[in-house]
């Protein structure tokens, strides 16, 4: 089967720019996340949507990053503007509920290395 | 809190040495514990979960709920297993939104 795709893989702006990522994810995946992983850290949830409800932002700063699941598919993560401290690595899941287990085995994308100047 | 701690962020050993990546856990309820893995130049990827009580790749980890910890180990280390491991938890029951916390990772170098 077809992994996760995100695009692009990498973007370089100046701080107080605008940019968006893009992620497809696994075909009949219900479940969505977008998780930021600054260097040297793990990955940290930002947002999650079960096909297109949000579940959980509680850690996205929402003042500046904004995200959308239309269609419950294709989901795009914009930062606006950006700062310094957005320098990551932007990964996004995908999961499907393993009912039998109650427990949800995510997939993950290459992820976008986002450097801002 | 819910936190994971990975106190080691390099762990390097020779091929053929036992390994041991430590992951201790701080939840209130009843976490799900996994170990992420993520080769030089691939995608992070699921290495095993509690809860299955797996091998993988001969790996293991045994999860003590009384000392909160979820330490990975291999008798035997292979070249190929070095790559950046991540210790993660999620919740588990009817509360479990899918939701993981991870720790910061250990690079494991095997040295020829």
């Amino acid at each position: 089967e077809a992994g996760v795709a995100q695009s692009p893989r990498y973007k370089i702006i100046e701080k107080r720019q605008s940019v968006a990522f893009w992620c497809n994810p696994i075909s009949g995946h219900a479940t969505l996340y977008w998780y930021q992983q600054i260097l040297g850290q793990g990955p940290k949830l930002l947002i999650q949507f079960q096909n297109n409800g949000v579940v959980d932002d509680s850690q996205l700063p929402k003042d500046r990053f904004s995200a959308e699941r239309l269609k419950g598919v294709d989901s795009t993560l914009k930062i606006q503007p950006a700062k310094l401290e957005d320098s990551a690595v932007y990964l996004c899941a995908s999961s499907l509920v393993i009912l039998a287990e109650d427990t949800y085995e995510q997939y993950f994308g290459p992820g976008t290395r986002l450097t801002v100047t | 809190a819910q936190r994971v701690t990975q106190p080691e962020k390099l762990l390097s050993v020779f091929k053929g040495a036992p390994v041991e990546l430590k992951c201790n856990y701080s939840y209130s309820g009843s976490p799900e514990l996994f170990w992420y893995v993520q080769y030089s130049r691939q995608r992070l990827q699921l290495l095993l979960r509690h809860i299955s009580r797996e091998s993988i790749k001969g790996f293991t980890a045994d999860l003590n709920k009384g000392e909160t910890s979820f330490h990975l180990k291999k008798p035997f280390a292979q070249e190929e297993d070095s790559a950046m491991y991540y210790c993660a938890l999620s919740g588990r029951g009817s509360s479990n939104t899918g939701k993981l916390i991870f720790g910061q990772g250990t690079t494991l170098q095997v040295k020829p």
